[in-house]
């Protein structure tokens, strides 16, 4: 019955190396999305899911940056060698259509690219 | 696609003083969703009201209430009798439709002081 959980909720990296962000959205929640939001910087969408499948991809920023999700739960950001400009929080968010299009979002996964 | 304007950057009121935050949206969708969300220090987005583009009847809950012009295309948020703990970054964030995503404004910083 928890809200959207994000993990890990730090993540201090070195650049180059990749990093995996994972969200499980609240249970029964058929849409998610990925949210950026860097220091002094607005909220950024990344991503979108309908169940498992991707129908918006336009703020993906590079093709460093990829997402999956798998049986229709639990999702995972992935950012291959990281960059000091991906520093920032990761906000994952979940939907339940039948609800009527309220988005409640996790506490953020902080990464920090040293 | 969407555009919000939220033009206060920051607002500071003493303690027991009604603040009101406005936000200004653009859209071509006919219809669309209007949101309010408040992100306190400590990071999460906490969902505070939705408004449907279709019912611009204003209502007040608790020390909340909003102001929807769909003819200025503005949303305003108002806090009556602010405490300390309003104390946040709120955004207002538009939705063109079901499948879409939010789009969020830069946010106004609110400062309730003793």
């Amino acid at each position: 019955g928890a809200g959207v959980s994000q993990s890990p909720s730090n993540k201090v990296t070195e650049k180059g190396k990749d990093v995996e962000l994972r969200c499980d959205p609240i249970s029964g929640h058929t849409a998610l999305y990925w949210y950026r939001q860097s220091l002094g910087q607005g909220l950024e969408f990344l991503i979108y899911f309908q169940g498992n499948s991707a129908p918006d991809k336009s703020g993906l920023p590079s093709d460093r940056f990829s997402a999956e999700r798998t049986g229709g739960s639990v999702s995972t950001l992935t950012i291959q060698r990281t960059q000091q400009e991906d520093s920032a929080v990761y906000l994952c968010a979940s939907e339940d259509r039948a609800y009527g299009n309220t988005i409640y979002f996790g506490e953020g996964s902080w990464l920090t690219v040293v | 696609a969407q555009k919000v304007t939220q033009a206060q950057t920051e607002i500071s009121v003493v303690e027991k003083e009604d603040v009101t935050l406005d936000c200004v949206y653009e859209t071509r969708d006919t219809t669309y969703y209007l949101f309010w969300y408040k992100q306190p220090p400590s990071g999460e987005l906490v969902f505070l009201i939705r408004r449907n583009s279709f019912d611009e009847q204003n209502e007040i809950s608790g020390r909340y209430s909003w102001n929807f012009q769909k003819s200025t295309s503005s949303f305003n948020f108002t806090i009556t009798a602010s405490q300390v703990v309003d104390s946040a970054v709120y955004f207002c964030a538009p939705r063109g439709g079901a499948a879409s995503k939010l789009t969020f404004g830069t946010g106004t910083r609110l400062q309730v002081t003793l």
